[in-house]
């Protein structure tokens, strides 16, 4: 199975200040056929289900603000919230569909500082 | 409006067995790959078991297999998981979820959940 860690496990930041938080894999989730990293991340607002917000490690979802972007490839990736809102206090997962079985980082909780 | 929407949760006793169901709109089912995720109390996201859009093969995670079935009646365009031997730590919220494709997808939509415990 493949192994997805996150981190930090929790993370305050002020408002309008950047957050970061890391994903790494235990193999490379980079299919070399098509050039896609098979790596999504996921945002759950409490009491809510998870939104998807980032797909193929870099795609913004329909609808999601623009300061939400994804980067990295291979087994390294990393979300970043340019200018935090409020609205962003959430837990963030990050989840491959490289292959089976599907596997979930552990979360990252999103505070305000 | 692309809509998913489970239920069949419920207190279970240890060994006993639930049915989920999740009923799905706006899109045809048969074309995209669907899964269940759980998630326990206060814990992180787990993959349960997933199927395929345009084949019947099936997936399970470890922790399930051999006694949680995934299916899916196109015709009445929902998404069931037979759980059967149910132990304390299936305790859980179960979420269908569907694939931005047929299977080597995302989970683009996500339903609100139902809570499944066992306990006696």
């Amino acid at each position: 199975d493949i192994v997805m860690t996150q981190s930090p496990d929790s993370l305050a930041v002020s408002l309008g200040e950047r957050a970061t938080i890391n994903c790494k894999s235990s193999q490379s989730v980079l299919y070399s056929s098509n050039n896609r990293d098979y790596l999504a991340w996921y945002q759950q607002k409490s009491g809510q289900p998870p939104k998807l917000i980032i797909y193929w490690a870099s795609t913004r979802d329909s609808g999601v603000p623009d300061r939400f972007s994804g980067s990295g490839s291979g087994t390294d990736f990393t979300l970043t919230i340019s200018s935090l809102q409020a609205e962003d206090v959430a837990v963030y997962y990050c989840q491959q569909y490289y292959n089976n079985p599907r596997t979930f980082g552990q979360g990252t909780k999103l505070e305000i500082k | 409006e692309v809509q998913l929407l489970e239920s069949g949760g419920g207190l279970v006793q240890p060994g006993g067995s639930l049915r989920l169901s999740c009923a799905t709109s706006g899109f045809t089912l048969k074309n995209y790959g669907m899964s269940w995720v759980r998630q326990a109390p206060g814990k992180g996201l787990e993959w349960v078991a997933g199927l395929r859009g345009s084949d019947p093969t099936t997936y399970y995670a470890d922790s399930v297999k051999g006694r949680f079935t995934i299916s899916r009646d196109n015709s009445k365009n929902t998404l069931d998981l037979q759980m059967n031997s149910l132990r304390a730590d299936d305790t859980a919220i179960y979420y269908c979820a569907k694939a931005g494709a047929e299977w080597e997808h995302y989970f683009d939509l996500w339903g609100q959940g139902t809570l499944v415990t066992v306990s006696s």
